[in-house]
């Protein structure tokens, strides 16, 4: 089984709803992160959570929200989706090591489509 | 401003020679740089950590360089093998906050 999972895989929506993307983990990990993808701009950071209590803004928050339910979950909701806000979403995990320098492990991509 | 940059041209190769991948930056003074993997419709794959301090870091056919007076990390797959097909990206640690921020990636395909 994925050690990382996200569910939708998949998703077209309309503009203006509200859409949740779920990450899942059973890595064990505390730090979760999410990302988005676009073509020929890289993966950029929206949110990210150290621990359970802990919640802060990427580089591109606004529009989005989350939630840290468990240590095991993350969710990314998007309060009124823009068309602009389709996109490729990653989640990810890591686990801080001793210094600097903990590898992120990816789920598999929710394909965001709204129109 | 704050910049990571790859060669968004896909390299193309032919099998068995050496892919080399090139990550530079600018105004950024991070404490390490990792290469990641990533395959159409999957999410990155962590390859390969360099600190700071290191010049070379080895991993079976791969070898990543960490210049930090010239901002740049090359990377390289010796032997190359049409599996070795996917786009590689280049992250590096933005402030000391374990946050990272990636390159747009560079796309090689291995011709076999």
């Amino acid at each position: 089984d994925a050690d990382v999972t996200q569910t939708p895989r998949n998703r077209i929506t309309k503009t203006g709803k509200r859409i949740m993307l779920e990450c899942s983990q059973t890595k064990g990990h505390d730090r979760m992160y999410w990302y988005r993808q676009d073509p020929g701009l890289g993966l950029r950071l929206i949110y990210y959570s150290f621990d359970v209590k802990d919640i802060n803004k990427g580089e591109i928050s606004d529009g989005y929200s989350v939630s840290r339910q468990a240590q095991a979950k993350f969710s990314l909701s998007l309060e009124s989706a823009i068309p602009n806000q389709t996109a490729l979403y990653f989640c990810a995990t890591s686990e801080p090591t001793s210094g600097s320098g903990d590898e992120q492990f990816f789920g598999p991509g929710t394909r965001l489509t709204v129109l | 401003s704050q910049k990571i940059e790859q060669n968004s041209e896909a390299l193309n190769i032919q099998e068995g020679k050496t892919a080399t991948l090139t990550c530079n930056y600018t105004n950024y003074s991070p404490a390490y740089l990792q290469w990641y993997r990533q395959d159409p419709g999957r999410g990155p794959v962590f390859l390969l950590l360099i600190r700071e301090n290191e010049k070379e870091k080895r991993k079976e056919r791969l070898k990543v360089t960490f210049d930090t007076t010239l901002k740049q990390s090359l990377f390289h797959i010796t032997a190359s093998q049409p599996a070795d097909s996917a786009t590689y990206l280049c992250a590096l640690e933005a402030d000391s906050s374990y946050k990272l921020i990636f390159g747009s990636g560079t796309r090689l395909l291995v011709r076999p």
